[in-house]
């Protein structure tokens, strides 16, 4: 079972970034899925999540209207496109698998390695 | 919004008993799962719906939630379990999921 993400980097304040997250060893279409992002050095912070079925998505307030997250179930790919972005953006990006098909309540049992989003001029 | 509190850090000498504390108002009645990142890792899943632990997870960790707080207990305390400690829950009123500030374990 592995999480492998990709598509981070550096970018200047008010460009995007779109992550990738390539999912294997498990039935992708099963789970739900999220984004947590993590400064160096500080605590983690739950992004935007989406259900199995891409039926359900939640985001953070803080990224509202300027990240959208999506899934491939085809690819076995989550995406996280990164519009808009700002200096506070600039974290370590975890992909994570949820234990249930719905964003509520299930943990995350599986997390990637993360992909670092560097926002500045 | 929903606010988790941990304190920043706990102390503990080896083979004794850590506790780690996650502070809500009325977490007792949300479900509370509880993650271990070491440094430079990933974190990792090591306590689930308040108590319950993955396969490979040792049965010294354990969690328990009631109140306004949740608290993991890691017996007979290790070197290698010196990390960071979060806690999460789902919070229903925004629809968003909530981590603690996290809790650093030293092991004395």
């Amino acid at each position: 079972v592995q999480l492998e993400e990709s598509g981070g980097g550096l970018v200047q304040p008010g460009r995007s970034l779109r992550l990738s997250c390539a999912a294997s060893g498990f039935t992708f279409d099963d789970y739900a899925m999220n984004w947590v992002r993590q400064v160096p050095g500080k605590g983690l912070e739950w992004v935007s999540g989406i259900s199995w079925n891409s039926g359900t998505i939640r985001y953070a307030d803080s990224v509202k209207g300027r990240f959208t997250i999506s899934r491939d179930n085809a690819k076995k790919t989550l995406y996280l496109q990164m519009n808009s972005l700002r200096p506070g953006d600039t974290a370590l990006y975890y992909c994570t698998k949820g234990q249930g098909a719905t964003i509520l309540h299930s943990a995350f049992d599986i997390w990637g390695q993360g992909t670092m989003a560097t926002v500045s001029s | 919004s929903y606010v988790l509190t941990q304190p920043p850090s706990v102390s503990v000498a080896p083979g004794k008993t850590a506790r780690i504390t996650c502070g809500g108002n009325n977490v007792g009645s949300k479900t509370v799962h509880w993650y271990q990142q070491r440094p430079g890792q990933a974190p990792v899943l090591i306590i689930y719906y308040d108590g319950d632990r993955p396969s490979e997870i040792p049965e010294r960790f354990s969690g328990s939630n009631s109140g306004n707080t949740a608290t993991l207990t890691i017996t007979r305390v290790e070197a290698g379990d010196e990390a960071d400690f979060y806690c999460q829950v789902w919070d229903s009123s925004s629809d968003h999921w909530v981590f603690g500030g996290g809790t650093k374990l030293t092991v004395l």
